[in-house]
């Protein structure tokens, strides 16, 4: 089957760097995508890994490892607007083209 | 602009009365999608297609459904909506199937009473 875990909630001081974790479970797996959702807004694309490694894109970097089902969303000095959920999604080719998202991290940014 | 849109944003329905619900992209994509979201659970696929006349079921397809007979339009229609169909719905769209970003509308708020 699929399942996609992540932590509901987190919480990090402003300017500080906070690890989000994602672990995975799919049969036909062809990549890993991590969104940003503000509150009462639509997802916005934040990386994407398909090869083992670090992506890395500005204060946001992205990890995957195939291997362990495992990756993680990496943010660098914290500001207050990333305050918002983080969807941890992987694309899944058996049987079709599907997007399986996980529940999201909602990340609250403290001064 | 490139953008996805969606009408209407907000709705307020009966049990049972039919209703659908837009989904527009000006970015020539081929690919379509349409998902809900609840708290707790995320987003979840309810269809998908990868060009005109293509479409498949995601996850919880029951209830719903689709049509693409025009590569910008994608509506999603609930034939007899349901309580439990009340929901924060996202349409989405991409350049094609492996595309990695996918560009989502605004949403559509719907509660079915």
């Amino acid at each position: 089957g699929q399942n996609i875990d992540q932590p509901t909630e987190m919480t990090a001081t402003e300017g500080a760097i906070v690890q989000i974790n994602c672990t995975y479970q799919t049969s036909g797996f062809n990549g890993l995508f991590w969104y940003q959702q503000h509150a009462g807004e639509a997802p916005t694309f934040l990386s994407y890994n398909v090869l083992d490694g670090l992506e890395e894109k500005g204060r946001f970097s992205s990890f995957l490892s195939r291997s362990k089902g495992y990756s993680y969303l990496l943010l660098k000095e914290l500001q207050m607007k990333d305050s918002a959920s983080y969807l941890c999604a992987v694309r899944d080719d058996t049987g079709g083209f599907k997007t399986i998202f996980g529940a999201g991290t909602r990340l609250f940014v403290k001064a | 602009e490139a953008q996805v849109t969606q009408n209407p944003r907000y709705l307020i329905t009966v049990t049972g009365k039919k209703l659908t619900v837009t989904c527009s992209q000006n970015m020539n994509h081929e690919y379509m999608s349409w998902y809900r979201q609840d708290p707790g659970l995320g987003l979840r696929q309810i269809y998908y297609s990868m060009n005109v006349e293509v479409t498949d079921k995601g996850d919880v397809p029951e209830g719903y459904k689709v049509s693409r007979k025009e590569k910008r339009n994608f509506p999603l229609i609930l034939e007899s909506p349901s309580p439990n169909q009340t929901s924060l719905y996202f349409c989405a769209s991409s350049p094609s199937r492996v595309s990695y970003e996918q560009y989502f509308g605004p949403g559509t708020r719907l509660t079915v009473t």
